[in-house]
């Protein structure tokens, strides 16, 4: 079975800071994805990154990096220079083991403060 | 970049009725669509895996006679909730895969969701 656990429910990031959300997964597949949503309050799910279980690079897109620590099953979402605009839930997620669905963890809503 | 699309954004009903959402993938073929549950302030529950032309696959717990859902065509899968009661009454978020040929990686996109009230 495939776990996610998100530890923050809330965090606080001042504008311009940057915030990691933490996450860690439990699996015991060897082929795996990683992914991290962000949820604004219209309730769209919006991709914001991906890692694969055998990148050795950590994955980064813009202002997101995701810091995957496979020994320590982390993946841990990184957003540099916050914006007022990053304030939502974010979910972390994963996929694996043939399962094609994803399994989410509880999310951590973002709070960026002006 | 791929879209999902859901329809209605948002349904009020009578307890007692029946509620269709459609889940169509617009410039993309799902062989494979999601539906998940999330009630206020929490995570993502899947309910079911859609399956184009065959039974949808549910979740441990999910009454596949409630929530109806069928794949007919590669673009769209409907969940039908039959007889709703307020205890249904959630937000409702399809999701599908496209395919892109690598084993690891398949984008998977998200409908912007349904949500329902029944009174």
């Amino acid at each position: 079975a495939q776990k996610i656990t998100q530890t923050q429910p809330g965090m606080f990031v001042q504008e311009k800071e940057a915030v990691t959300l933490d996450c860690t997964y439990d699996t015991s597949d060897q082929s795996y994805g990683l992914f991290w949503y962000k949820q604004p309050s219209s309730g769209e799910m919006i991709f914001l990154i991906y890692q694969g279980s055998y990148d050795e690079q950590n994955a980064t897109e813009g202002r997101y990096s995701l810091n995957f620590q496979k020994a320590r099953k982390s993946a841990n979402l990184v957003i540099s220079a916050s914006q007022l605009g990053d304030s939502a839930m974010y979910f972390c997620a994963m996929r694996g083991g043939g399962r094609r669905a994803l399994t989410f963890g509880s999310g951590t809503r973002l709070q960026v403060q002006p | 970049g791929a879209v999902v699309s859901q329809h209605p954004s948002r349904v009020i009903c009578k307890s007692g009725t029946s509620v269709k959402i459609e889940c169509r993938s617009l410039d993309f073929q799902a062989t494979t669509m999601f539906w998940y549950r999330q009630f206020p302030k929490k995570s993502l529950m899947l309910m079911a895996t859609s399956n184009e032309g065959s039974k949808a696959t549910y979740e441990q717990g999910v009454e596949k006679d409630k929530f109806l859902i069928n794949h007919a065509s590669l673009t769209l899968s409907t969940l039908t909730v039959t007889s709703a009661h307020p205890e249904d009454s959630s937000f409702y978020i399809c999701s599908a895969i496209r395919w892109t040929g690598m084993s690891s990686y398949n984008e998977q996109f998200f409908g912007p969701g349904t949500r329902l009230t029944v009174l």
